[in-house]
């Protein structure tokens, strides 16, 4: 089966750090570019970064630029996300997904997880 | 680059045809225009890539169109299972932008 699982959510003070997990099984990861993507309470759709298959690009969302780091474990078929600095609007709900690919070009956000909540509150 | 959806909410009924709009503050990149379907609770579901391809699975009920920063998600007829917030995202040009989502209701 094709699936995302996201973990490591939680409850953390503004200040503080969280590292969160995404285990993939079913694809070929390591052929994959990877996302995060972020929903506040009640908001809409943010996305936070991304990592290319062999992590040589990353590319994140200037709201997390030199706070969050997106990395991968290709022999593991998971995608990290450290987040340090936490800000209480980094609040909401952490999916990540997957980039699809259909003959070489970009096909959209395909795979996604059922998130992951982080609050950020003292 | 900014996504504007429009409406912000739509009020329906089942069995009507309905078009919702995205439009890009610049031209999307190689027309890599998405659109996700999500319901309460749940995460995103992929239904339209590459402004017009239909995602594996998609009723054909759903077609998206569109080019460079005008673009259209139509669904010709609703079913009770449609009743959700729909947005457009480009993924052609980091960061990869979402709109604000619209909402369609029940009438």
């Amino acid at each position: 089966e094709v699936q995302l699982v996201e973990s490591g959510g939680g409850l953390v003070k503004p200040g503080g750090s969280l590292r969160l997990s995404c285990a993939a099984s079913g694809f070929i990861f390591s052929r994959s570019t990877m996302n995060w993507v972020r929903q506040a309470p009640g908001k809409g759709l943010e996305w936070v970064s991304s990592i290319t298959a062999s992590s040589f690009d990353t590319n994140s969302a200037d709201s997390v630029k030199g706070r969050f780091v997106i990395s991968r474990d290709n022999a593991r078929n998971s995608l990290y996300l450290q987040m340090n600095s936490l800000r209480t609007e980094d609040t909401a709900v952490y999916y990540c997904a997957r980039m699809a690919a259909v003959g070489g070009l970009r096909a959209g956000f395909d795979i996604w997880g059922q998130g992951t909540l982080v609050a950020v509150s003292s | 680059i900014v996504l504007t959806q429009s409406p912000g909410t739509l009020s329906l009924s089942p069995g009507e045809r309905v078009t919702l709009s995205c439009r890009a503050s610049q031209s999307v990149v190689s027309n890599y225009l998405a659109w996700y379907q999500q319901k309460p609770g749940l995460a995103p579901r992929l239904l339209i890539y590459g402004a017009s391809d239909r995602a594996t699975g998609l009723p054909d009920r759903f077609s998206g169109s569109g080019s460079g920063t005008d673009f259209t998600l139509t669904i010709s007829r609703l079913e009770p299972e449609d009743f959700a917030v729909y947005y457009c995202q480009q993924y052609g040009t980091s960061p990869y932008t979402f709109g604000q989502g619209t909402t369609l209701e029940i009438k």
